[in-house]
């Protein structure tokens, strides 16, 4: 069974200053992981994935993530953060068998991310 | 035009009742899924149809029953609502189960009293 551990609940941060929001994994097989992004009152947006090939993967909104099957880690990072990003992060893995997603997303707790002006 | 859409966005009901939440999708995918969102945001996934035909169908109380009567719906009933039950339900779609991006509905905030 998968499992998603995001290691902090909330990060305080202020505006323009860099941000690490980690994701550490726990899997038998090999997975797709993923970063979505939660603001108040909505439902979830996928921020980036990564499938296969490079582990520096980009997404929408300046945000990137890496890949480290070593320490089953995949941290968003983002180096110059906006008001506008204060919302809850969540990351995700699916598990890949034979080359295929079952499509089940495990989440992990969320992290909040509040900039502040 | 909105992706996934869900109805009601709000729905407040007393314990013991039955009730529906319905989504649709207008991306032409073949898999809709249906999580609950619990007080601590913790998100997990209840269940999943491809082209009408369950499969994912995790732990969930017998209560809970989906129903795709196509492959754009996928409503979500619940019988004799418990306090417990109280959770923002999120639908989503994805192209095919081989699909890796999920596209999620707004949310349903369920309260029940």
């Amino acid at each position: 069974a998968q499992s998603v551990t995001q290691l902090d609940s909330q990060v305080p941060v202020f505006e323009e200053a860099p941000v690490e929001l980690r994701c550490n994994y726990s899997s038998s097989v090999s997975v797709y992981l993923f970063w979505y992004v939660q603001y108040p009152n909505q439902g979830l947006q996928l921020l980036l994935k990564y499938l296969s090939g490079s582990t520096l993967v980009k997404g929408i909104n300046g945000f990137e993530a890496e890949f480290n099957k070593s320490q089953t880690s995949f941290h968003l990072r983002k180096p110059s953060v906006h008001i506008s990003d204060t919302a809850e992060y969540f990351c995700a893995v699916s598990e890949v068998a034979g080359g295929t997603s079952y499509g089940k997303l495990t989440f992990g707790q969320g992290t909040i991310l509040t900039v502040h002006p | 035009d909105t992706a996934v859409s869900q109805t009601p966005k709000y729905l407040v009901t007393q314990m013991g009742n039955d009730k529906s939440i319905k989504c649709e999708q207008n991306l032409g995918h073949d898999t809709m899924y249906w999580y609950k969102q619990d007080s601590k945001k913790f998100l997990k996934i209840m269940f999943s149809y491809n082209n009408k035909e369950l499969i994912i169908n995790e732990t969930v109380p017998n209560r809970f029953s989906p129903k795709s009567p196509d492959k754009a719906h996928l409503n979500l009933h619940i019988n004799s609502l418990e306090l417990g039950d109280s959770a923002v339900y999120f639908c989503a779609s994805s192209q095919e189960t081989r699909s890796d991006t999920q596209y999620f509905g707004p949310g349903t905030r369920l309260t029940v009293l």
